[in-house]
């Protein structure tokens, strides 16, 4: 298994170009999460998805779109790029997010935006 | 709101020894699971141990343990006969649950260095 894998590991954008960040897992997790992580800070909900073709805003969504088209892939979006959003992006995913021993939640690598 | 706060940022721990890093919480959940997560060099999340709130035991795994004072908002790491792969960023983070999903609030960690 592969568990989470985040494409592209590394991309440097100027400001207002778009792009997309692809999370992919093979454990047939129904919860998929999108963090970013900054310098000094805890990492930080952006939107998360509970299911195929479902997503939810979480702690800081503005400037960020995602889908979730298939259960497998968690896509997350930035329409028009912002020196704030340099960051160092994290998927997640969790099969079972309640109150049971299965709620951990899996992390892939990360993404290292940073837009100029 | 719900915080997670870690007041050491940085600590330094000899090789073999035992080291303790602090976190407390706010929330006025009564639900709710604590984590420990541990962040090499590589960025990777890596999940070290996990607590229940609801049991009183303390969690323990091999090297790591904590120490869980529900009453206080505590939940410290013990890391014992420390090794260099230990060096890391550890970042407390508590889960709620909200309708179908869960949720993550990290701490901003703390940088532990073990020296020889």
């Amino acid at each position: 298994n592969a568990g989470v894998t985040q494409t592209p590991k590394f991309r440097v954008l100027k400001t207002g170009q778009s792009m997309t960040l692809l999370c992919a897992q093979d454990m047939n997790h129904e919860y998929m999460y999108w963090y970013r992580q900054d310098p000094g800070m805890g990492l930080r909900l952006i939107h998360y998805s509970v299911g195929e073709g479902t997503t939810a805003k979480g702690e800081v969504p503005d400037g960020y779109n995602v889908s979730r088209l298939k259960k497998q892939n968690f896509l997350l979006g930035l329409e028009s790029a912002a020196p704030s959003q340099t960051s160092v992006y994290f998927c997640a995913s969790t099969h079972h997010p309640g109150t049971s021993a299965y709620n951990e939640q899996f992390f892939g690598p990360g993404t290292r935006l940073t837009v100029l | 709101a719900q915080t997670v706060t870690q007041s050491q940022p940085e600590m330094s721990v000899q090789e073999a020894e035992t080291v303790t890093l602090s976190c407390t919480y706010d929330t006025s959940e009564n639900n709710y699971y604590l984590f420990w997560y541990k962040q090499p060099p590589s960025r990777q999340m890596i999940l070290v141990i996990r607590q229940e709130a609801y049991k009183q035991q303390n969690a323990t795994e091999n090297r790591f343990s904590v120490n869980f004072q529900k009453a206080a908002k505590s939940f410290s790491l013990k890391i014992s006969d420390s090794q260099l792969g230990d060096t890391a960023m550890y970042f407390c983070a508590f889960m709620t649950f909200s309708g179908t999903a869960s949720k993550l609030t990290f701490g901003t960690g703390t940088r532990l260095q073990v020296t020889l």
